[in-house]
């Protein structure tokens, strides 16, 4: 069974700038979910979804942040534009249906604004 | 915020059980107990979780008090590749991780 894929691995883009990390979980997982960690500080909820809704999305910073799960598929987070606090890794997450199934983590997506 | 305290770091010579603690005295009926760590800059990984009862798999064993107030990882033969950062997290309702600073687990030869 493929694990949950995350693209692209590295990022380095410019202050200003535009980019969109793209999520894919494993097959049949309706839950998918953004976390980051940025700076060295603690990894950090981001949002939730349920196949194409969104959940829970307390965690996301600013509006400059959009994320999308069209099809209750894969998942796209667009940073724009991006600052220099955005810089961190990007950590995506999926679980099957079932409240309190584990979460199965991506390798995640290191984003570097300068 | 993390409603989790565990020790910054703990070392753990090759072949013994190392033994992470977690206080959690917050913690609510309904909530359970999750574990994961994380290997260098890779994503977290599962490890176990536990409600009341203690909980054994092929990775780990988790020892919860009766009261619930906290709770043990043990790694009963630690490798060198078991050096990471291990976070105990209490599940919220709503299913987000909270993760906190976590312990950096060093295992030595």
């Amino acid at each position: 069974e493929a694990g949950v894929t995350q693209f692209p691995s590295h990022s380095v883009i410019e202050k200003g700038q535009t980019v969109t990390l793209r999520c894919d979980p494993i097959s049949g997982h309706d839950n998918l979910y953004w976390y980051r960690r940025v700076m060295g500080k603690e990894i950090k909820f981001l949002l939730h979804f349920v196949k194409e809704s969104k959940q829970d999305e307390s965690g996301m910073p600013n509006n400059r942040f959009l994320a999308e799960r069209t099809g209750g598929t894969y998942s796209t987070l667009k940073v724009q534009p991006a600052e220099l606090e955005d810089s961190g890794v990007y950590f995506c997450a999926s679980s099957k249906g079932r409240r309190g199934e584990k979460q199965y983590f991506g390798p995640g997506t290191r984003l570097t604004v300068t | 915020d993390a409603k989790t305290t565990q020790p910054p770091s703990m070392d753990c010579a090759e072949g013994r059980a190392a033994n992470l603690p977690c206080n959690h005295s917050t913690i609510s009926g309904n909530e359970y107990v999750y574990w994961y760590r994380q290997i260098h800059s890779q994503g977290p990984q599962y490890i176990i979780h536990g409600l009341k009862n203690n909980e054994t798999n092929e990775m780990a064993s988790l020892i919860i008090t009766e009261d619930r107030k906290s709770s043990t990882l043990i790694l009963p033969h630690a490798t060198l590749r078991d050096t990471a950062v291990y976070y105990c997290i209490v599940r919220v309702v709503t299913d987000k991780l909270i993760f906190g600073t976590g312990t950096r687990l060093q295992v030595f030869p």
